[in-house]
């Protein structure tokens, strides 16, 4: 079955950088569009990025435009967001999630890693 | 960018009833609709894709429908296991917007 593992999460001060990964297993990783996700303590989801299956169409909210960088390896089946100029607010737990359409790229969400949790303090 | 407005933004009810929750675009977003279910502590889980498609081993008893920019999630009989909040997410165009979320409690 779909297995969508996230790491990288942390604590980490204002300003500074951080990269979460996804190691995603039990689909063809390169067929799939994949996302990121965040949740704020408490608070609603909010869609962050999407790339498509092979990596050459990248979405962004425009609340992360500028600062992150959602990228994928398919020959290590792994997805990435790489987070700077952190800000308080974008602390959060971030979820890995893969699209829904074989050879997609922007589409419903089908399957979730547990989430990272991010917190930017000082 | 679309917006998608949820509502209610909360809901008590009892096991058995049948529960409504809406989602409405700013615009047309043809079928390009899908609902989650996320209980406390846990991942989203998707329930309804294309507006009225069920995902995979979710139970008939959850429908979805609508069309341009009004959607409907329908539960038909409430189950314990259904309390939960529930959000909706538009695809029709980046970003992807979600609803605020109707969090479904036991009255």
């Amino acid at each position: 079955q779909v297995q969508l593992v996230e790491s990288g999460g942390g604590v980490v001060q204002p300003g500074r950088s951080l990269r979460l990964s996804c190691v995603a297993s039990g689909f063809t990783f390169n067929s799939y569009g994949m996302n990121w996700v965040r949740q704020a303590p408490g608070k609603g989801l909010e869609w962050v990025a999407t790339i498509s299956y092979e990596g050459s169409n990248e979405y962004y909210a425009d609340s992360v435009k500028g600062r992150f960088t959602i990228s994928r390896d398919n020959s290590k089946n792994t997805l990435y967001l790489q987070m700077s100029s952190l800000r308080a607010e974008d602390t959060a737990v971030y979820y890995c999630a893969k699209g829904g359409v074989w050879f997609g790229d922007f589409s419903h969400l089908d399957s979730w890693g547990q989430g990272s949790l991010v917190t930017v303090s000082s | 960018d679309i917006q998608v407005t949820q509502s209610p933004s909360s809901l008590s009810a009892s096991v058995g009833d049948i529960v409504s929750i809406t989602c409405r675009a700013s615009q047309g977003i043809a079928d390009s609709l899908a609902w989650y279910q996320q209980k406390p502590g846990k991942a989203p889980k998707l329930l309804v894709h294309d507006t009225s498609r069920l995902a995979s081993g979710v139970p008939s008893r959850f429908s979805g429908s609508g069309s341009g920019a009004d959607f409907t999630l329908t539960i038909s009989s409430l189950r314990p296991e259904d309390f939960a909040t529930y959000y909706c997410q538009q695809y029709y165009s980046p970003p992807g917007s979600f609803g605020q979320g109707t969090k479904v409690e036991i009255k």
